[in-house]
């Protein structure tokens, strides 16, 4: 199975401050269609997961544009500009390209 | 508007069989894959199998491979997550989620509780 790690695991940032996450992943993730199936998700305390990011670096419709995803090959980020009370929340890269698809162990933002 | 509704909490014993559902609606069910993730309390988001419902091809993580059944019925936009015996580390949050290499809609989660 393809291992995604994500870090940090914990990430206390103050409010109004940037915050980034990293994703590393054991195999490439581009397919051989050319996409790269690299995505963030955003799960707020007892909430489904929603999705922030497709395909590396696409914000979904409604995402602030705060949230940004950037990375190729194995490594990938998550950045947030400015972060607000709203984010607090656990996030989660997936990767759709190799079967068994699988996520990071994630990444649970707290305001300092 | 895509909607992906799942069943409601279940609380089971061991050994005991269950099946949980997800319905979709707002989009074309069968020609979507649709697949389960797993959260067990306080922990991560596990994928564990994946169903085309217009010809039921269905994949499954070797983890989960053996331990639970997917289904689909395209008649009614509905996929199952089967479970003949349960045990107290099946007790988790399941979720179904719309999408083969990619997800974009998900159902709100269905609490299973296995408990003697």
């Amino acid at each position: 199975d393809v291992v995604l790690t994500q870090s940090p695991l914990s990430l206390p940032v103050t409010l109004g401050q940037p915050a980034s996450i990293s994703c590393r992943s054991s195999q490439g993730l581009l397919s051989s269609d050319g996409n790269t199936y690299l995505h963030w998700f955003q799960q707020r305390p007892g909430q489904s997961p929603r999705r922030l990011i497709f395909k590396v670096s696409n914000r979904d419709s409604g995402v602030p544009d705060r949230f940004s995803g950037t990375g190729s090959g194995t490594y990938f980020t998550l950045k947030i500009s400015r972060v607000e009370a709203d984010d607090v929340a656990s996030y989660y890269c997936m990767q759709g390209t190799h079967w068994p698809h699988t996520f990071g162990q994630g990444t649970k933002l707290e305001i300092k | 508007e895509v909607q992906l509704v799942q069943s409601g909490t279940e609380v089971k014993k061991p050994g005991e069989s269950l099946k949980i559902s997800c319905k979709g609606s707002g989009y074309s069910f069968a020609t979507y894959w649709i697949g389960w993730v797993r959260q067990m309390p306080g922990k991560g988001l596990e994928w564990m199998g994946i169903i085309y419902p217009d010809d039921s091809d269905t994949r499954y993580s070797p983890s989960f491979r053996g331990q639970v059944t997917i289904s689909a019925d395209k008649s009614t936009s509905t996929t199952y997550l089967q479970w003949t015996n349960l045990k107290a580390s099946d007790t988790a949050i399941y979720y179904c989620a719309r999408g083969l290499s990619t997800v974009d809609h998900w159902g709100q989660g269905t609490l299973v509780s296995v408990s003697s």
